[in-house]
């Protein structure tokens, strides 16, 4: 079974550009979640997704927005880049949300953003 | 506000020695606690996944344990090895807040040959 895909790896943008990154749950699986990582703030929850509805969001500004598809594939944009957004995001997928659900979390491999 | 601690923050060691790596967690209503590993530049490896109603969990050489009362879990890691060098994290999931992990500042550890 093929794990969480993240795309692109690598990215590197400017102050004020926007940028859309992509994370493919593994198959099945239909809760997604995004994190971002630095190295002075750790791993900071952004925004879970399931059934294509935003079920949680994280304490970040509104430059930073998501969305799921139907085949729960996710994006994520970050507007207006600033030099802070530069970071590790991570993206999570779980098998179901029942709202007791306590099922492993499953990482992939990131995207780095770097603003220049 | 749910806080997680982990401690030591960095960890150097020989090959074959036994750790144990701590996770302090403020807030007891939780739904699971998780170890992850991350190599440099990576993303995260689940390792365990405790569930709130369990004492402990193995996987090979790796063994964690959860005390909800008191806010606290450990990672023991037996037999280390250098390919054990990695960041340790663990995360907590409330009982509220859907699948969202509330994560550790991670320990770093090194296991030299």
């Amino acid at each position: 079974k093929a794990g969480v895909t993240q795309t692109p790896r690598y990215l590197i943008k400017t102050r004020g550009q926007q940028v859309t990154l992509s994370c493919s749950p593994i198959s099945g699986h239909r809760s997604v979640s995004w994190y971002q990582q630095t190295p002075g703030q750790g791993l900071q929850f952004l925004f879970e997704y399931f059934s294509e509805t935003q079920r949680n969001k994280g304490n970040f500004p509104g430059r930073f927005s998501g969305r799921q598809f139907s085949n729960s594939r996710s994006e994520m944009n970050v507007s207006t880049l600033e030099l802070g957004d530069s970071a590790l995001y991570l993206c999570a997928s779980s098998s179901l949300w029942t709202g007791g659900n306590t099922d492993t979390q499953y990482f992939g491999p990131g995207t780095r953003l770097t603003v220049l | 506000k749910q806080e997680v601690t982990q401690i030591p923050a960095a960890l150097s060691v020989p090959e074959g020695e036994n750790l144990v790596l701590n996770c302090s967690f403020t807030d007891s209503a939780i739904y699971n606690l998780q170890w992850f590993r991350q190599d440099p530049g990576k993303g995260l490896t689940s390792l365990l996944l405790i569930q709130s109603s369990q004492r402990e969990q193995t996987s090979g050489r790796l063994n964690a344990s959860l005390d909800k009362s008191s806010g606290r879990s450990t990672l023991y890691i037996a037999a280390s090895q250098p390919g054990d060098s990695a960041t340790y994290l663990c995360a907590v999931r409330r009982t509220t807040g859907f699948q969202k992990l509330v994560f550790g500042t991670g320990t770093r550890l090194l296991v030299s040959p």
